[in-house]
């Protein structure tokens, strides 16, 4: 089964910073990449996702990932990070033909103001 | 918006008690999951529906575990006898194609807390 890892479990950043959150999955086949995010007290949110074409993908508020397969990677950025985007971040992987999604453990963000 | 709700938000059970936890998906949804994070932990896939049967499940998804969609709109989670480590926020997703191509709307989670 696939699998996922991120690699920093809590990131402080000051706003303007920029953001790299790193994602790397485990799994031989073809994968569907997500990012979500869950704002304090709210649900799982899609920030983003790739399902095949151009690696660079391009979410909602400024988020960007680049799915890198050579690396198994599917990082997550922000060129300038705002007090608002304080939240937890979760990278999800299924494999294609499968309905199981698996998440890594998180990374929560700090962004102080 | 359409939006996938869960009741309750909140639910407090004694070990050994059984836990029924409710699910509407968007109505027309076809896939439905259920996840659970236990508190500082990550986000684990419990099993997937589709077709009135479970297309998938995890190794968590043990026979204490079971699901139901009971009418046209509910998609039910059950617990038969809960234990402590069973504490956890529990998350109904739900999507008009599957995983593997569509995206996942989550509830907003039912927490658990087992004493």
């Amino acid at each position: 089964a696939q699998s996922v890892s991120q690699h920093n479990h809590h990131v402080i950043l000051s706003e303007a910073a920029s953001l790299e959150l790193g994602c790397n999955y485990s799994y031989g086949g073809t994968v569907n990449l997500f990012w979500y995010v869950q704002y304090p007290g709210q649900h799982l949110q899609l920030l983003l996702k790739y399902f095949s074409g151009d690696p660079l993908v391009k979410g909602i508020k400024g988020f960007e990932a680049e799915f890198i397969k050579s690396k198994f990677s599917f990082n997550l950025r922000k060129p300038s990070v705002q007090w608002s985007d304080t939240a937890e971040y979760f990278c999800a992987v299924n494999a294609y033909n499968n309905n199981d999604m698996r998440f890594g453990a998180g990374t929560r963000l700090t962004v102080k103001p | 918006e359409p939006e996938v709700t869960q009741t309750p938000s909140h639910q407090v059970t004694q070990m050994g008690q059984e836990v029924i936890l409710r699910c509407v998906p968007i109505s027309n949804h076809l896939y439905f999951y259920w996840y659970r994070q236990i508190l500082g932990q990550k986000v684990e896939f419990l099993v997937s529906f589709y077709n009135n049967e479970i297309s998938e499940k995890s190794e968590i998804f043990d026979d204490q575990f079971s699901v139901e969609r009971p009418d046209g709109s509910n998609f039910t989670l059950k617990i038969r006898s809960t234990k402590l480590e069973d504490s956890a926020m529990y998350f109904c997703a739900s999507s008009g194609r599957g995983a593997n191509t569509g995206e996942l709307f989550f509830g907003e989670g039912s927490r658990l807390t087992v004493l």
